[in-house]
């Protein structure tokens, strides 16, 4: 399968500061890049994504960059709060079909209040 | 609300027995997905199935099999489950990519299975 490296994988702010997780990927085919969160006992979920046309995109405190050339794409998290604490994920839609989701091996996030 | 439905929180089962896993999702996707998440290693993709009685192997197949007899329905099937094969399994959904323009084709994921193999 494709490779997506994330680091780091395990971070530590206090409430207020900001976070930020980076991946890199090796299929120069993926053309969309989704982040996902996932809390104890849950399953993972959507809370943002880029598509390759675009190089940066922002929603409230998050926000991810994109550079496609460098194969680089990171996650910024602004004024983080305590339920931001949990296990976020990259991925990047590509494979042999242009329809696999291949996932980073995650980053637990803590918050301290 | 888009749902992706899987039939058990948790499973414990032998050493050699037959173990399925039920995903059901409601939202008309083309694309189902089962995986495998243990610590450290992140999410892998066990099997990827692109249409009904449609499927494709992921990064690590061995020991699984899958059957997709309707669009909604995707199974992974464990047929002589060992004590490696003791983690949590998420299943999930997608629409087909229809290019790069085209909006809500994320994968939503099922609130996972946890299986322990004694």
């Amino acid at each position: 399968g494709e490779n997506v490296e994330q680091h780091p994988s395990t971070l530590s702010v206090q409430e207020g500061d900001s976070a930020v997780i980076k991946c890199t990927y090796s299929d120069s085919a993926s053309n969309y890049f989704p982040w996902y969160k996932q809390e104890l006992g849950k399953g993972p979920q959507l809370i943002i994504d880029i598509r390759s046309n675009v190089g940066e995109k922002k929603d409230q405190r998050i926000a991810v960059t994109l550079n496609k050339t460098a194969k680089h794409f990171s996650l910024h998290i602004t004024e983080t709060q305590p339920e931001d604490s949990a296990v976020y994920f990259c991925a990047i839609r590509g494979g042999n079909t242009g329809n696999q989701f291949y996932f980073g091996t995650g980053t637990s996030l803590t918050v301290i209040p | 609300d888009v749902k992706v439905t899987q039939s058990s929180r948790y499973l414990v089962k032998r050493t050699g027995e037959k173990v399925f896993l039920e995903c059901v999702q409601d939202m008309d996707h083309e694309n189902m997905f089962w995986y495998r998440q243990d610590p450290g290693l992140g999410l892998r993709l066990i099997y990827f199935s692109y249409d009904v009685k449609m499927k494709e192997k992921g990064d690590i197949p061995e020991g699984y099999s899958v059957s997709r007899e309707k669009k909604e329905r995707f199974s992974l099937i464990l047929e002589s489950a060992s004590t490696n094969q003791t983690s949590m399994y998420l299943c999930a959904s997608s629409p087909r990519d229809r290019g790069p323009f085209r909006l809500n084709t994320e994968a939503f994921f099922g609130q996972g299975t946890r299986l322990t193999v004694v």
